[in-house]
C-alpha cells in the first residue's frame, strides 16, 4: 500500500496518560499535515513538517502537543496529559510539495479518553 | 485569513436525481480550492481541484465543480445519484496547491434515497 499510513487506527488512554500517534506518509512525498477532526466538525490543522522541521504550528494547541518528523521514520504527534476533550480523529496527509499536488489523507487514528 | 461555509449539513437525494452541494469561501489570495470525500470510519479521499486553470473542474466517480469567481462559490455537482455517494464531503481552500495548510468547510452529509 503506497498510500498514507497511520497507526494505530484506534487508541484509548485514560485522563492523564500520553497519547503517540504515528504517521508514514506517500513513497516520494516530504510534506506532512496534521488535522484533528472533532465530531460534527470538519478538519481543523494543527501542524506542518518537513523532515527534521515544523513548518506552520499554528493551529497546535500551546501545551501538551507537540509534532515531530525525524529524518528516518514516521511523522508522531504526541499529546500529553491527555484530556476528555482531546478525544477526536486525527487525520495525517502528505504531499510532494509541488505545485498543483494536492494533500492525500490517511485513515486517521481515533482518539478516546476516558 | 480563508474560510468556507458550506450550506446544508445534511442533504437527501433520490437515486438517479441530481447531486447539488453548496460551498462559498472567502480569500485574500487566489485560492486553490478542493473537494474531499470521507466514507465512515475512512480518511479523505480527493475529489477533484481546482488550481486556476479550466473553471470547471471534473472529477473522479462523475462528479464536477464549477470555480465561480463573481460568486466565490464552488459548488459541486453530479447529474445522477448512486447510492454508493452516501458519505460526507468536505470543500477546502488553500494558498497553494500543495504546501499549505487546507481550511475546511464543517462538511455535509448526502444521503442518497433508493
Amino acid at each position: 500500500n503506497a498510500g498514507v499510513m497511520q497507526n494505530p487506527r484506534h487508541l484509548v488512554r485514560r485522563r492523564g496518560q500520553e497519547a503517540r500517534l504515528r504517521c508514514s506518509p506517500m513513497k516520494g512525498h516530504s510534506h506532512v499535515y496534521w488535522y484533528r477532526q472533532l465530531p460534527e466538525e470538519g478538519l481543523k490543522f494543527m501542524v506542518y513538517l518537513q523532515k527534521e522541521n515544523i513548518i506552520d504550528e499554528s493551529g497546535m494547541p500551546k501545551e501538551r502537543f507537540s509534532a515531530e518528523f525525524p529524518k528516518e521514520g514516521p511523522s508522531i504527534l504526541r499529546i500529553q496529559q491527555v484530556v476528555r476533550g482531546d478525544s477526536a480523529a486525527y487525520f495525517c496527509a502528505s504531499s510532494s510539495g509541488r505545485v498543483n499536488q494536492p494533500q492525500h489523507f490517511g485513515d486517521g487514528t481515533r482518539l478516546s479518553i476516558l | 485569513a480563508q474560510s468556507v461555509t458550506q450550506l446544508g449539513s445534511h442533504v437527501s437525494v433520490s437515486e438517479g436525481a441530481l447531486v447539488l452541494l453548496r460551498c462559498n469561501y472567502s480569500s485574500s489570495v487566489p485560492p486553490y480550492l478542493f473537494w474531499y470525500v470521507q466514507y465512515p470510519n475512512q480518511g479523505l479521499q480527493l475529489l477533484l481541484k481546482y488550481t486556476s486553470a479550466a473553471t470547471l473542474v471534473k472529477g473522479i466517480n462523475g462528479f464536477e465543480a464549477e470555480f465561480k469567481k463573481s460568486e466565490t462559490s464552488f459548488h459541486l455537482t453530479k447529474p445522477s445519484a448512486h447510492m454508493s455517494d452516501a458519505a460526507e464531503y468536505f470543500c477546502a481552500v488553500s494558498d497553494g496547491a500543495g504546501s499549505y495548510q487546507l481550511t475546511f468547510g464543517k462538511g455535509t452529509k448526502l444521503s442518497v434515497i433508493p
